[in-house]
């Protein structure tokens, strides 16, 4: 079974409205976080946020809100007032506790682009 | 945030050459560093994971002779590919998972795009 799964390939959004991208997640750990990734086609993997799986708030940084709900094992990640320069490549990624190394999980992705 | 950097951006080389890319934490140390390979519109694959100090651990299906990983201290990783054919072109992607503000978080470098000819 897939342990990350995004359902959206790909997504449109009007420059200045709200998007959530889609990201749910399958674990039998009790511990474990949860990420999101944006990818320019630049290549760079930049870093967005954060979710712990025991925090009891949902993680925000700037425009960006994690939108969590742990009985559904979803993370949805919510960007507010779109920029033409959100247009990227967006991973969401799980690590588990029980895992050797504690890798990162990938989901396949969603190419958000933001239309003028 | 976080720097990792990763040398170099773009190689182009011949089929049957080697070709070293470094990966370096920047400005803080990192305990595990990883090695992802990407194709066009695909999602990360894990290739290894490498502590410092120690031997590479190597996913299913990456073949640890042709990938070879080096992980000399705490902020520099190395992956050497060698005898290089065209179909090792891909999209190579390192990062450096450390703690940084509190929060212990995987940092990405840049990739470098390895053609092959």
């Amino acid at each position: 079974a897939q342990k990350i799964t995004q359902t959206q390939p790909g997504m449109f959004v009007q420059e200045k409205e709200a998007v959530t991208l889609d990201c749910t997640y399958d674990t039998s750990d009790q511990s474990y976080g949860l990420f999101w990734y944006k990818q320019p086609s630049s290549g760079e993997m930049i870093f967005l946020i954060y979710q712990g799986s025991y925090d009891e708030q949902n993680a925000t940084e700037g425009r960006y809100s994690l939108n969590f709900q742990k009985a559904r094992k979803s993370a949805n990640l919510v960007i507010s007032a779109s920029q033409l320069g959100d247009s990227a490549m967006y991973f969401c990624a799980m690590r588990e506790v029980s895992g050797s190394a504690r890798q990162l999980t990938f989901g396949s992705g969603t190419q958000l682009t933001v239309l003028p | 945030g976080a720097v990792v950097s990763q040398h170099p951006s773009r190689v182009i080389c011949k089929s049957g050459t080697s070709v070293k890319i470094e990966c370096r934490s920047l400005d803080f140390q990192a305990t595990t560093m990883f090695w992802y390979r990407q194709f066009p519109k695909k999602s990360l694959m894990l290739m290894a994971t490498s502590n410092e100090g120690s031997k590479a651990t190597y996913e299913q299906g990456v073949e640890k002779d042709k990938f070879l990983i080096n992980h000399a201290s705490l902020t520099l990783s190395t992956l050497t590919v060698t005898s290089a054919h065209p179909e090792d072109s891909s999209f190579y992607i390192c990062s450096a998972r450390g703690r940084v503000r509190f929060t212990d978080t995987q940092y990405f470098g840049p990739g470098t795009r390895l053609t092959v000819l």
